[in-house]
């Protein structure tokens, strides 16, 4: 299977602890994208990335947070000091950027549990 | 981006045709309809898109009126599997193509 593969997919973690998830995308994908998701409601946008450039975060994404995609590759994306409300499922998710409109494929997610 | 307005939860029954309805009242003329299916501990998966009148694939058909305020996607004979939430999302893809979703309809299948 080639699709977006996240690792790992839960992570049990005491407050203010640090976390670090990653993120595979698609090998030919060039935009990648972070979302969090609590339960009952969609997916929230957190960042974007084309190639290895940030080029969009969003206000959710507080200065704990940190996403990063060396050589426009893999990404992880950090969570420092960790908090209860930081409990999450956390999705990547990838597309090509030719053509209109390139759906965004996303992995499983890793679920945060913050203790 | 566009708001859009679908019902929190519909209930079905194995075989039948089901029909969800997705509001976008503000749709803007560079808008596409996409819409995607969630099941639990996954993440979502793309399903359709369109942009005018009607769209179909090998999973589902999207109709949008003309005037696009509004979409359906209907799942043909749906089937204990199709139990998920399905999300309609609408605008245009910008350069970075975020999405945003709203709460999404649960579609419960029975047997």
């Amino acid at each position: 299977d080639t699709g977006v593969s996240q690792n790992p997919r839960h992570k049990i973690t005491k407050r203010g602890q640090n976390v670090t998830f990653r993120c595979d995308p698609i090998s030919e994908h060039n935009r990648l994208y972070w979302y969090r998701q609590t339960l009952g409601q969609g997916p929230e946008f957190l960042t974007y990335f084309q190639n290895e450039a940030q080029l969009e975060k969003s206000r959710l994404l507080s200065d704990r947070f940190s996403a990063e995609r060396p050589k426009g590759s893999f990404s992880t994306l950090e969570i420092q000091r960790t908090e209860q409300g930081d409990s999450a499922m956390y999705l990547c998710a990838s597309s090509w950027d030719r053509g209109i409109n390139q759906p965004q494929h996303f992995g499983d997610g890793t679920r945060l549990s913050i203790l | 981006l566009a708001k859009t307005t679908q019902p929190i939860s519909m209930d079905s029954y194995e075989g039948q045709e089901v029909n969800i309805t997705c509001s976008h009242n503000n749709i803007a003329t560079n808008d596409y309809i996409t819409w995607y299916q969630q099941f639990p501990s996954q993440g979502p998966r793309f399903i359709i898109q369109g942009y005018k009148t009607k769209v179909t694939n090998e999973v589902a058909s999207l109709f949008i009126p003309a005037d696009r305020k509004s979409s359906t996607l209907s799942l043909p004979r749906v089937s204990l599997s199709d139990t998920a939430v399905y999300y309609c999302l609408v605008g245009e893809i910008s350069n970075t193509g975020k999405l945003i979703f709203g709460q999404g309809t649960t579609l419960q299948v029975k047997p």
